[in-house]
């Protein structure tokens, strides 16, 4: 049972460039969402999914953009990249809204 | 807003013993969850404990369990028997209840900004 995973874990990109993060879910739930955690904020929601085709922001979107086409993938793009976004990405996914959400193991993003 | 304060950045104890780590919120909602996550090196976010607003029992999940006083919206994390696997950042999250209409958007998770906890053998 493979649950939430991330790809990449590391990930290292230069200011400008175009970096997608992938999140996929083998459990078919239907809302997920995206974290940054970042040193002294804790986790903060970029962007969150209801259902596919479905997406709406969070606190801290400005730079990202997510799509949802299917189901188990949520992919999270940085349009191009700056050195504020390097921080460690989480994936998450819940049934309900009122579910306790699971958490994948993150990515570690690191803009130069 | 809610917010969620986790004063103390870093806390120790000693093997097998007691400790207890504090969390405030603060919110005008009547019903909403708390959470205790729980991040080691490796860095995934594991769920410890959860707590419902309505409930005035307090959760308790093996070692783990939770002093939550509705009116000074506290709501502090007891571990006892500290094991060497408990070492780890933890979080403080809370979510807000919904009602009849609930979104992604009132289901998000608002994190403190976490302690790190070491045990000493």
């Amino acid at each position: 049972d493979a649950g939430i995973t991330q790809s990449p874990r590391y990930k290292i990109t230069e200011t400008g460039r175009q970096v997608t993060l992938m999140c996929h879910q083998t459990w078919s739930h239907s809302y997920m969402f995206w974290y940054r955690q970042d040193l002294g904020h804790g986790l903060r929601l970029i962007y969150y999914s209801a259902a596919a085709d479905i997406t709406d922001k969070g606190e801290v979107p400005d730079g990202y953009v997510v799509s949802r086409s299917k189901t188990e993938n949520f992919p999270l793009t940085l349009e191009s990249a700056t050195r504020s976004q390097t921080s460690v990405y989480f994936c998450a996914s819940s049934v309900y809204p009122e579910d306790t959400q699971y958490f994948g193991p993150g990515t570690r993003l690191t803009v130069l | 807003a809610q917010t969620v304060t986790q004063s103390q950045p870093e806390m120790s104890v000693q093997e097998a013993e007691t400790v207890t780590l504090s969390c405030t919120y603060d919110t005008s909602e009547s019903d909403y969850y708390l959470f205790w996550y729980k991040q080691p090196p490796s860095r995934q976010m594991i769920l410890v404990i959860r707590q419902e607003a309505y409930k005035q029992q307090n959760a308790t999940e093996n070692r783990f369990s939770v002093n939550f006083q509705k009116a000074a919206k506290s709501f502090s994390l007891k571990i006892s028997d500290s094991q060497l696997g408990d070492a780890a950042m933890y979080f403080c999250a809370y979510r807000t209840r919904g009602g009849f209409y609930y979104t992604g958007a009132n289901s998000k998770l608002t994190f403190g900004k976490g302690i790190t906890l070491s045990v000493r053998p």
